[in-house]
């Protein structure tokens, strides 16, 4: 079955570090996928999103494109602030029943 | 303000007593969806509703029910919990099921389940 695979953590960083996380999936159509934020103590928020190979994701400074060839939808950012720490997760949705299918999730800590 | 919200947020309860965590959004939306969240495992979709009165079974149904009688409410319900339940639920909520640009998923704020 489809499944997400993303870095382990935690990923430690200091204020303005760049930022990479990666994800790559398994998928046997052409799905959407999304990255989605967990802050301390909440629920998931839609952080970014691609629905089609080549498409590029972005919201808040952070960034990601759908690469169909290596099957990958990584996560960047230029400048982390504090702010930005919090659980990570790349998902997949299915074309119907719009199930999502998590990665492991990845803890990011900003010291500053 | 367009949400979802869950109850109770924390509940601490002992195997074999019966519960239900309620779940409810007001954005008219069809689709929504139970999932728990596990350390090293993400989230995984427990069941879901594509509209009223349409069930399904998502990755890790057993021990589980759900009932979908208004289109703004999907409990979840757990009729004989026991210890390895114990876990974070979240229910989601998006316009429809089909997916693609415009069916984003938005998520409620958790219940954190204890099963003593």
């Amino acid at each position: 079955g489809d499944s997400v695979t993303q870095m382990e953590g935690p990923v430690t960083l200091s204020e303005e570090a760049f930022l990479t996380i990666n994800c790559t999936y398994t998928a046997t159509g052409y799905p959407s996928l999304f990255w989605y934020v967990q802050y301390p103590g909440e629920g998931l928020q839609l952080l970014l999103k691609a629905t089609k190979a080549d498409d590029k994701g972005s919201n808040k400074g952070f960034e990601a494109t759908y690469r169909k060839e290596t099957t990958s939808f990584h996560l960047e950012k230029g400048s982390v602030q504090v702010s930005d720490s919090a659980v990570y997760f790349c998902a997949l949705s299915e074309w119907y029943g719009n199930k999502l299918v998590f990665g492991a999730g990845t803890i990011l800590r900003v010291k500053s | 303000e367009a949400q979802v919200t869950q109850n109770p947020r924390y509940l601490i309860t002992v195997t074999g007593k019966k519960l239900t965590v309620t779940c409810s959004q007001n954005m008219n939306h069809e689709y929504m969806s139970w999932y728990r969240q596990d350390p090293g495992l993400g989230l995984r979709q427990i069941y879901y509703s594509m509209n009223v009165e349409v069930t399904d079974k998502g990755d890790v149904p057993e021990g589980y029910k759900v009932s979908r009688k208004e289109k703004r409410n999907f409990p979840l319900i757990l009729e004989s919990p026991s210890p390895n339940q114990t876990s974070l639920y979240f229910c989601a909520s998006s316009l429809s099921g089909t997916g693609g640009e415009t069916d984003t998923q938005y998520f409620g704020p958790g219940t954190r389940l204890t099963v003593l």
